[in-house]
């Protein structure tokens, strides 16, 4: 079975730290995205990548960065958090045209 | 870029009846339409999807219809029961966007015993 496992349930950090979250897959899968769930706005892609070292901006890429060293691993950075970015994030993996298998998300408080 | 339009935002229907969810999409080159079931505290998870080489997928008591020359889908759920109750996203994506899908805003669905 797909196993996307993101590090930390939930998350509480301070205004102006930097902020890692992690996710890993264990399917081999091309494509991973980071995205973000707040009540009434659905799921907004904040960024994904298509290979190891690759990345693409996603619709709100603002005050996040990513990275990914390894085909497993794509990992979130909130650069200096502030508060509005608190928020649930869900971690996804897909490969080609199937559908995507996301994480148990984490859900981040900035105080 | 790709936007998906899904309606209603909010669903209530007595267990029994069914329930229709539709999703609009704007670009004609998206060939692949899954939906999503989120329960609460839960991650969303694949319930059915469509290609867009066909207008009509069944699986028991959901079923997804296509429509590519109005550029609209939906999701139909028959005989609805309580467990039903969730958030489902549509989503829309084809195959040379690096693995991207657009995703609808949710429908909220409760089925009241």
């Amino acid at each position: 079975d797909v196993k996307v496992t993101q590090s930390s349930r939930y998350l509480v950090k301070r205004t102006g730290e930097k902020v890692f979250l992690e996710c890993v897959q264990d399917m081999d899968h091309e494509n991973m995205f980071w995205y973000r769930q707040d009540p009434g706005l659905g799921l907004r892609l904040i960024y994904f990548s298509y290979d190891v070292k690759m990345k693409e901006k996603g619709d709100i890429p603002e005050g996040y960065s990513v990275s990914r060293e390894k085909k497993e691993r794509f990992s979130l950075i909130l650069e200096s958090a502030s508060t509005n970015q608190t928020s649930m994030y869900l971690c996804a993996t897909r490969q080609y045209n199937q559908p995507q298998h996301f994480g148990d998300g984490t859900r981040l408080s900035i105080l | 870029g790709e936007n998906v339009e899904q309606h209603p935002s909010t669903l209530s229907v007595q267990e029994g009846d069914s329930a229709v969810i539709k999703c609009t999409y704007s670009d004609s080159a998206s060939n692949y339409f899954p939906w999503y079931k989120q329960e609460l505290g839960k991650r969303p998870q694949l319930i059915i999807d469509i290609r867009s080489n066909v207008g009509e997928k069944k699986d028991q008591r959901i079923a997804v219809t296509l429509n590519k020359t109005a550029k609209h889908f939906s999701l139909h759920i028959t005989e609805t029961q309580p467990e039903d109750s969730a958030v489902y996203f549509c989503a829309a994506s084809w195959n040379t966007n690096a693995g991207k899908s657009t995703f609808g805003d949710g429908t909220t669905l409760t089925v009241k015993p």
